[in-house]
């Protein structure tokens, strides 16, 4: 059992807007700005989608943005387009101890 | 550009120790503030974090696996290297290389080694 929740699955249309939550506790997600969002296609190594809970690296499209509210981190993707079906895990600092841990992952649909 | 390939055995009986290599180009692991992990994802599974070597040789274990791990770096081969003891089936996984900077996300991924543990 992973230690950060994660919805199994989402779906979503074309065009239309799409968020994943990621809940944690207060020792994680809500202790730290350090959240991070990773794509992934079938068969390929994860993708940096957003780090430090909404921010960007160069060439992720401005579709994707975070955002942290307590225990739970979002990630919303917007104007959904076929490409952006994938399975999303959320990360999360853990202090220095247990260091990082990665939610259940996300398979995102779009219809 | 930075780029990082694991290689290592794709099976290993059971009670074996897996050892697995990432050779990376693009940066130095001598450099201020560089880190590499390990990440492993059983098949059809998530995500699971291993292990991590910084700059200063620092080193960090999931605790849940932290017996079983070793991690090290050879600046100037420019590899980090995981064993992994007393391997079971459970551990068989795609193993992925990753580095991270100051923020920790993991921002560079290897391709993946995938691995089997079997008799």
């Amino acid at each position: 059992q992973s230690a950060l929740t994660q919805p199994r699955s989402v779906s979503g249309s074309p065009g239309q807007s799409v968020t994943i939550s990621c809940t944690g506790t207060s020792s994680d997600v809500g202790g730290y700005n350090y959240v991070s969002w990773y794509q992934q296609h079938p068969g390929k190594a994860p993708k940096l989608m957003i780090y430090d809970v909404s921010k960007r690296p160069s060439g992720v499209p401005d579709r994707f943005s975070g955002s942290k509210s307590g225990n739970t981190a979002s990630l919303t993707i917007s104007g959904l387009q076929a490409e952006d079906e994938a399975d999303y895990y959320c990360c999360s600092y853990a202090g220095s101890y247990t260091l990082v841990v990665f939610g259940g992952g996300t398979k995102l649909t779009v219809l | 550009q930075v780029t990082l390939k694991e290689s290592g055995p794709a099976l290993v009986k059971p009670t074996q120790t897996l050892t697995l290599t990432c050779t990376f180009s693009g940066f130095s692991l001598s450099t201020s503030g560089m880190r590499a992990s390990w990440i492993r994802q059983p098949p059809g599974k998530a995500l699971e974090w291993l292990a991590r070597i910084d700059w200063d040789d620092d080193k960090f274990y999931s605790t849940s696996l932290k017996t079983r791990l070793t991690i090290s770096k050879d600046t100037s081969k420019n590899q980090v290297v995981l064993t992994m003891t007393n391997m079971d089936p459970v551990d068989t996984a795609t193993y992925y290389c990753a580095r991270s900077v100051e923020s920790g996300a993991f921002d560079i991924w290897g391709q993946g080694t995938m691995v089997t543990v079997s008799s």
